[in-house]
C-alpha cells in the first residue's frame, strides 16, 4: 500500500480480554516494527521483524504480548489478559531494507496508530 | 543503552519568530541517526529532519535546521518563521547504524504551542 496501515483506530476493550491488533506496512518494505506510546510519553519499542523472522522481541513488556508476521507483510500484535497498564497507542512502522537500516535514510514510516483503552 | 532525553516539556512561540527545542543523548556507538519526529494532534508521526553522525554538516530541511553537536552529544531543532501548523508534539530520536538493531530510541517528547 502507499502508507503503513494499522487497524483498528480505536479499540476498548474490558480487562482480561485478548485483542489483536494489525499492520499492514508499505508494500516492499522488509522491515517492521511495534511500538507502545503512553499518554504523554514517546514511544517505546517492542518487536521488530525481517520478513517473518524476528530478532528482537526484548521490548515486549510480558508473555502476554505476542507478535507474528507469518508472511513476510501483514503483521499482527496480541496482548492477551489484557490489563489497564496496557491502554497506549500501539504503533507500527515500516522500512525498506532487512535489518531496518533503509538504504540512505534511516528511515522509519508510521502508521496512525491503534489505541487501546483496558477498563 | 540509550537514552534520549528532551528536557522541555512544553514551549511555546509567537508566529513567525524562531524556537529551539533541545535533545541530549547518551550513547557509546560512532555511528548513528538521529532524528527529530512531528506529532500533530491528529497523531500522525511525521519525520521532521534526520542527521547522519558521521556528518559535519548540520541538517537542514526548509524552516527546520539541528544543531548538532557530537562530542556534547546534542542535536537541537530550530524552527525559523513558527507557523500555526507547527503547534504538535517534537520526539527526538537516536539509531544505530547498524543492521540487525535499528530500531528507534525516542525521548519523552516537547510539546511545541504556536501562537498567533
Amino acid at each position: 500500500g502507499a502508507g503503513v496501515s494499522q487497524s483498528p483506530r480505536y479499540k476498548v476493550t474490558k480487562r482480561g480480554q485478548d485483542v489483536t491488533l494489525r499492520c499492514d506496512p508499505i508494500s516492499s518494505h522488509a522491515t517492521l516494527y511495534w511500538y507502545q506510546q503512553a499518554l504523554g510519553q514517546g514511544p517505546e519499542f517492542l518487536t521488530y521483524f525481517n520478513y517473518e523472522a524476528q530478532p528482537d522481541k526484548s521490548g515486549l513488556p510480558s508473555d502476554r504480548f505476542s507478535a507474528e508476521r507469518p508472511e513476510g507483510s501483514i503483521s499482527t500484535l496480541t496482548i492477551q489478559r489484557t490489563e489497564q497498564r496496557d491502554s497506549a497507542m500501539y504503533r507500527c512502522a515500516s522500512s525498506l531494507e532487512a535489518g531496518g537500516l533503509a538504504a540512505n535514510t534511516g528511515e522509519l514510516f508510521f502508521g496512525e496508530g491503534s489505541r487501546l483503552t483496558v477498563l | 543503552a540509550q537514552t534520549v532525553t528532551q528536557s522541555q516539556p512544553e514551549m511555546s512561540v509567537q508566529e513567525a519568530e524562531t524556537v529551539t527545542l533541545s535533545c541530549t543523548y547518551d550513547t557509546s556507538e560512532n555511528n548513528y541517526y538521529l532524528f527529530w519526529y512531528k506529532q500533530p494532534p491528529s497523531r500522525q508521526m511525521i519525520l521532521v529532519i534526520r542527521q547522519e553522525a558521521y556528518k559535519q554538516q548540520n541538517a537542514t530541511e526548509n524552516r527546520f535546521s539541528v544543531n548538532f553537536q557530537k562530542a556534547a552529544k546534542s542535536f537541537s531543532l530550530k524552527i525559523s518563521d513558527s507557523q500555526l501548523g507547527d503547534t504538535a508534539m517534537y520526539f527526538c530520536a537516536f539509531m544505530k547504524h547498524e543492521t540487525g538493531a535499528n530500531n528507534l530510541f525516542f525521548g519523552t517528547g516537547t510539546r511545541l504551542t504556536v501562537i498567533p
